[in-house]
């Protein structure tokens, strides 16, 4: 069956780069998703990459994705205190009507 | 243009009380999606649709009940609420076309709390 896995928390200082990591089951998903959830909201889309690429940059944002291992990472250069909030990575597996498969999400806390 | 929007944003029940969550979105999408948010576990998939008239089980279907009389709304029932059922619960719909087809759109949430 279809899961993914992330580590629960992240702490960064103030400018430094986060890294947060996912890995999959599912060999067959064709695009790979990262969700941020600030406190009390719903879910904000921030990127995607679709399973035929290795990497993704959008301004302050990079999408790391090694099909081979199966990992997928989410790179925020200087980050600020505004990105603390709780990311999710998530996969659509082929043919399943569109539904998201998510990760347990990673709590980023960012220290001044 | 609202986007999805979710009534209501916060309730509470007694364990067996009976109530309806409301998702309505104003984007013509084809496929929504009821999930559950329990913390450490991420979202998780209770029912899903993917048109007007169609519904299908996700992972967690169990205790639920869900309809789609109309494109624009997706209802999803607690027929007999227990405390497991407390958790936030989040919509979300998706185009089956067009530039936003790989985004799911979600709703800001319901939270419920069963006692």
């Amino acid at each position: 069956g279809e899961d993914v896995e992330q580590s629960l928390f992240l702490s960064v200082r103030e400018g430094d780069s986060s890294v947060i990591n996912c890995t999959y089951t599912d060999s067959s998903s064709t695009y790979l998703y990262w969700y941020k959830q600030e406190p009390g909201a719903g879910l904000q889309l921030l990127t995607y990459i679709f399973s035929n690429m290795d990497m993704k940059q959008d301004q302050r944002l990079t999408v790391l994705l090694n099909k081979k291992d199966k990992h997928l990472s989410l790179r925020i250069a200087d980050t600020q205190t505004g990105d603390s909030a709780i990311y999710f990575c998530a996969e659509i597996p082929y043919n399943q009507g569109g539904k998201l498969i998510f990760g347990q999400g990673t709590e980023l806390s960012v220290k001044p | 243009n609202a986007g999805v929007t979710q009534t209501p944003k916060f309730r509470v029940l007694k364990t067996g009380q009976s109530m309806t969550l409301l998702c309505a979105q104003d984007m013509n999408h084809e496929y929504m999606y009821w999930y559950r948010q329990d913390p450490g576990m991420g979202l998780r998939l209770i029912h899903y649709s993917v048109g007007e008239g169609t519904t299908a089980k996700g992972e967690v279907p169990d205790g639920y009940n869900v309809s789609r009389l109309k494109k624009q709304n997706f209802l999803l029932g607690l027929e007999s609420a227990a405390p497991s059922q407390t958790s936030v619960y989040f919509c979300a719909s998706r185009p089956v076309a067009g530039a936003s087809y790989n985004e799911q759109f979600f709703g800001p949430g319901t939270r419920l709390t069963v006692l």
